[in-house]
């Protein structure tokens, strides 16, 4: 089947912008996850859902950072008034419950 | 907090020859699971093997096999007959889990290893 996929795959933003990123996981997988990856480092958790509902945010690195998933399938990752600081690639992987996590490509996002 | 230390920024190794990377981690728990992914240039994060923190006996898949000394909290994965297309990041990552096995919660991953294969 279908693994994870995400869009865009690259995301140009101007400082002070918003930007949304999609997340589609494998089809019946329940949790969901988002991962933030600086250049030549390991991924660092943000947020987690099981089904539709957020357990964990405390990976979140500010209140700009906002993420959802309404209907238990498909994520979306909101960074509002983007910083520099927020040029990353941005992870998203899903599991069955209790299973190994599979990542989607990533979303190489840059803030100019 | 769960942390996991990858000691080896940089290895390279010949092809077809065998190469080790090393991987350690702390926790306080006793159920977890402990994997190795490979993340080509290509950036798409791969699972290459998985062991249950509960097994003693050692995961195997096809030329990649680990190392689990669980008392020295030390997880090495050995890529036996290196392959140019095993030239990767390589990430040595944690979960807990929970006393019947099922993992929840997040990845805690290494800083990893940038593996070479040449030829």
């Amino acid at each position: 089947g279908a693994g994870v996929s995400q869009s865009p795959r690259y995301k140009v933003a101007k400082r002070g912008q918003d930007v949304a990123l999609r997340c589609d996981p494998i089809s019946g997988h329940v949790s969901l996850f988002w991962y933030q990856q600086a250049l030549g480092q390991g991924p660092e958790f943000l947020t987690y859902f099981q089904n539709e509902a957020q357990l964990d945010k405390s990976g979140l690195p500010s209140d700009r950072f906002f993420a959802e998933r309404p209907e238990g399938s498909v994520s979306t990752l909101k960074i509002q008034r983007t910083q520099q600081e927020d040029s990353a690639v941005y992870l998203c992987a899903s599991s069955k419950q209790g299973r190994e996590q599979y990542f989607g490509p990533g979303t190489r996002l840059t803030v100019t | 907090a769960q942390t996991v230390t990858q000691s080896q920024p940089e290895m390279s190794v010949q092809e077809a020859e065998t190469v080790t990377l090393s991987c350690t981690y702390d926790t306080s728990e006793n159920n977890y699971y402990l994997f190795w992914y490979k993340q080509p240039p290509s950036r798409q994060m791969i699972l290459v093997i998985r062991q249950e923190a509960y097994k003693q006996q050692n995961a195997t898949e096809n030329r990649f096999s680990v190392n689990f000394q669980k008392a020295a909290k030390s997880f090495s994965l050995k890529i036996s007959d290196s392959q140019l297309g095993d030239t990767a990041m390589y990430f040595c990552a944690f979960i807990i889990s929970n006393a019947g096995g099922t993992s929840y919660g997040k990845l805690t991953f290494g800083q990893g290893t940038i593996l070479t294969v040449h030829p």
